[in-house]
């Protein structure tokens, strides 16, 4: 099942300069996608999340990109700190009449910010 | 800020022994779910529960799997007969709600449980 996929397994960037997270889905009834961060040992974190209806949701240093079109977003880390070093997880979801949507991740990447 | 807790951080359980994981969701959250991540593996849903029933399960949360909410702040997934196979992180979440009324809203994790199955 890769109805959503991360193909960058990791990425290293420098202190200060952007990031930029990757993430495909295939599923053309997904219509809320969400960033998580995760660090080990801990549950993921939810950092932004974007509804279909929009293209750009900023928030502080992040900011997502939605491309319903390519079916396809991303997430900017601008600027990126070492402190964001952790893995990225993308999450889909499909709008459901109960309203309890069952969130589809992708497999992550390790980003790395060297100071 | 409010936090989705769970407990314990590491069973370790013989196969074919019951064991139950434990969750405190946020406490205005009205939507629960249940994910687990086997070791290098995606993070793969299991279950969600709105009131007071399942929502929506998986196909890997068979007949073994229950949930239950059996108080107004704790939430619980239990597995009856435990297999090799079912070692790995399990992970509580809750949100305030999903699409309905037109607004979508994020799920919170826990830290997770990890279990071990000998």
């Amino acid at each position: 099942d890769q109805q959503v996929k991360q193909n960058s397994p990791s990425l290293s960037v420098q202190e200060g300069r952007i990031s930029i997270l990757n993430c495909d889905y295939t599923n053309s009834m997904f219509d809320y996608f969400l960033w998580y961060k995760k660090y080990p040992a801990e549950g993921p974190t939810f950092l932004i999340s974007i509804s279909s209806i929009k293209d750009k949701n900023e928030d502080g240093r992040f900011t997502v990109f939605l491309n319903k079109s390519a079916k396809h977003l991303s997430l900017h880390i601008v600027p990126s700190q070492p402190g964001d070093s952790a893995v990225y997880f993308c999450a889909a979801s499909a709008s459901t009449q109960g309203g309890s949507e069952k969130l589809v991740f992708g497999k992550g990447t390790k980003l790395t910010v060297n100071p | 800020e409010p936090e989705v807790t769970q407990t314990p951080s590491h069973q370790v359980t013989q196969m074919g022994q019951e064991v139950i994981l434990r969750c405190v969701p946020i406490s205005n959250h009205l939507y629960f779910y249940w994910y687990r991540q086997i070791l290098g593996q995606k993070v793969e849903f299991l279950v969600s529960f709105y009131n007071n029933e399942i929502s929506e399960k998986s196909e890997i949360f068979d007949d073994q799997f229950s949930v239950e909410r059996p108080d107004g702040s704790n939430f619980t997934l239990k597995i009856r007969s435990t297999k090799l196979e079912d070692s790995a992180m399990y992970f509580c979440a809750s949100s305030q709600g999903g699409a309905t009324g037109g607004s979508n809203q994020p799920q919170h994790f826990g830290d997770g449980t990890r279990l071990s199955i000998l």
